[in-house]
């Protein structure tokens, strides 16, 4: 069985500040993790993907996110917030468990302020 | 560009009415998803096909169909649209067996509204 557990549903942060989105998973195969963005009334976008070749992924816009298989996590993190970044994030677990299924966080909305 | 679409981008329906919603796409993709997703929530899958091979959510309600054509195109058909459907349906596609994770390429989503 797979999950993922997204901490915090709203998180805030200056423009120029680290963004920090936490992301923890469980998987019983060795699992891809994704992050994807969505802005409003849009579809979900593919920041950056994990796939076992490198526990440090770069992403578009900045972003990136380390795979920790001790933690279980995967947070997501931008060194220095602008006011684009601010949408919808989802953390997403998928695997071969007797089919191909991607289970998706609740998601994180992230707000950036000037 | 390759990208799925999705049309129409907004679609009002009336209560008990028959609604389809339509996807299509050109990255020649073998795997076309079907999502709702209600405000602030997470999308949730309600089916998807591997080429022709049809993959029913076990908690999709019935009112819930769904067609594929050909490789291009899929659609959603809610046959009595009921006023807990309003929501925006996401319609994205992945290559299964060609690419590791199985990254899922999305569309910009139909919102529906039922009146």
């Amino acid at each position: 069985a797979q999950s993922v557990t997204q901490l915090g549903s709203h998180v805030s942060v200056s423009e120029g500040a680290l963004v920090l989105l936490r992301c923890n998973y469980s998987s019983s195969v060795p699992p891809y993790l994704f992050w994807y963005v969505q802005y409003p009334n849009q579809g979900l976008q593919l920041l950056l993907k994990y796939t076992s070749a490198a526990t440090l992924v770069k992403g578009i816009n900045g972003f990136e996110a380390e795979f920790k298989k001790s933690e279980t996590s995967f947070h997501l993190t931008k060194p220095s917030a602008h006011m684009s970044d601010a949408a919808e994030y989802f953390c997403a677990v998928s695997g071969w468990t007797g089919g191909f299924k991607t289970i998706f966080g609740a998601g994180t909305r992230l707000f950036v302020k000037a | 560009d390759a990208m799925v679409i999705q049309n129409p981008r907004y679609q009002v329906t009336q209560f008990g009415k028959p609604v389809t919603l339509s996807c299509s796409q050109t990255l020649n993709h073998n795997v076309m998803y079907w999502y709702q997703q209600k405000s602030s929530q997470a999308p949730k899958l309600l089916f998807h096909y591997y080429d022709k091979d049809f993959n029913n959510e076990a908690d999709t309600p019935d009112n819930f169909q769904s067609r594929r054509p050909n490789t291009s195109f899929c659609f959603l058909d809610i046959r009595s649209p009921g006023l807990g459907d309003a929501a925006m349906y996401l319609c994205a596609t992945s290559r299964r067996g060609r690419e590791e994770g199985e990254t899922q390429y999305f569309g910009p989503g139909t919102r529906l509204l039922v009146l």
